[in-house]
């Protein structure tokens, strides 16, 4: 039973507008989250992370939002760019899983030009 | 530079075939681990290491073991290898005390046919 949901298997957007990216939970003890990007023939490199302490954490143009009573978090790209087509994974960690890793199934994101 | 090298890019076995997929990392890190990707199901946890000749199941074990033999290089071996074993799997490694921040390799796209 998949704990981190990310119901959205793909997402198109325009150069220059906003990507949102969402991601579900089940496992109310994940303390730490992160987002992963992907590029095809590449392995996934982490792209930014939120501490359950936090409500939101910015880096240039990621900023990623966690609600814990709702168990959801986005990540909002913007402005997007052609570079930022890839597949991005959203991951959970905690106490409860010996601070390992939960990866969603992942959001194809396309920026079109 | 983190650096995470899997043996093979690409590797086509037959059903019953001993497989071995090597994965070497050159930044002394202390956890090392094995996912397979999936379309639909994202990262899913094998086995992961957090030293020389310890091992831990990840969440779908079966069909497979490892070996780690030095720090720097972890093995998957699929003992006899299945068509349900085609995928894309992926090693990563990351220190000790921050096992959320993995550090991933380019992975090992697997046919069994």
């Amino acid at each position: 039973d998949q704990q981190v949901k990310q119901n959205s298997p793909s997402l198109s957007v325009q150069e220059g507008r906003i990507s949102i990216l969402n991601c579900d939970y089940t496992n109310s003890m994940f303390d730490y989250f992160l987002w992963y990007k992907k590029y095809p023939a590449e392995g996934p490199t982490f792209l930014i992370s939120i501490s359950s302490i936090k409500d939101k954490n910015e880096d240039g143009r990621f900023t990623v939002f966690l609600n814990k009573s709702a168990k959801h978090l986005s990540l909002h790209i913007v402005p997007s760019q052609p570079g930022d087509s890839a597949v991005y994974f959203c991951a959970a960690s905690g106490r409860s899983n010996d601070y390992k890793l939960s990866f969603g199934a992942g959001t194809t994101v396309t920026v079109r030009a | 530079d983190v650096k995470v090298t899997q043996s093979s890019r690409y590797l086509v076995k037959r059903t019953g075939e001993k497989v071995f997929l090597e994965c070497v990392q050159d930044m002394d890190h202390e956890n090392m681990f094995w996912y397979r990707q999936d379309p639909g199901l994202g990262l899913r946890l094998i086995y992961f290491s957090y030293d020389v000749k310890m091992k831990e199941k990840g969440d779908i074990p079966e069909g497979y073991s490892v070996s780690r033999e030095k720090k720097e290089r972890f093995s998957l071996i699929l003992e006899s290898a299945s068509t349900n074993q085609t995928s894309m799997y992926l090693c990563a490694s990351s220190f000790r005390g921050a096992t959320y921040e993995q550090y991933f390799g380019p992975g090992t796209r697997l046919t069994v046919t």
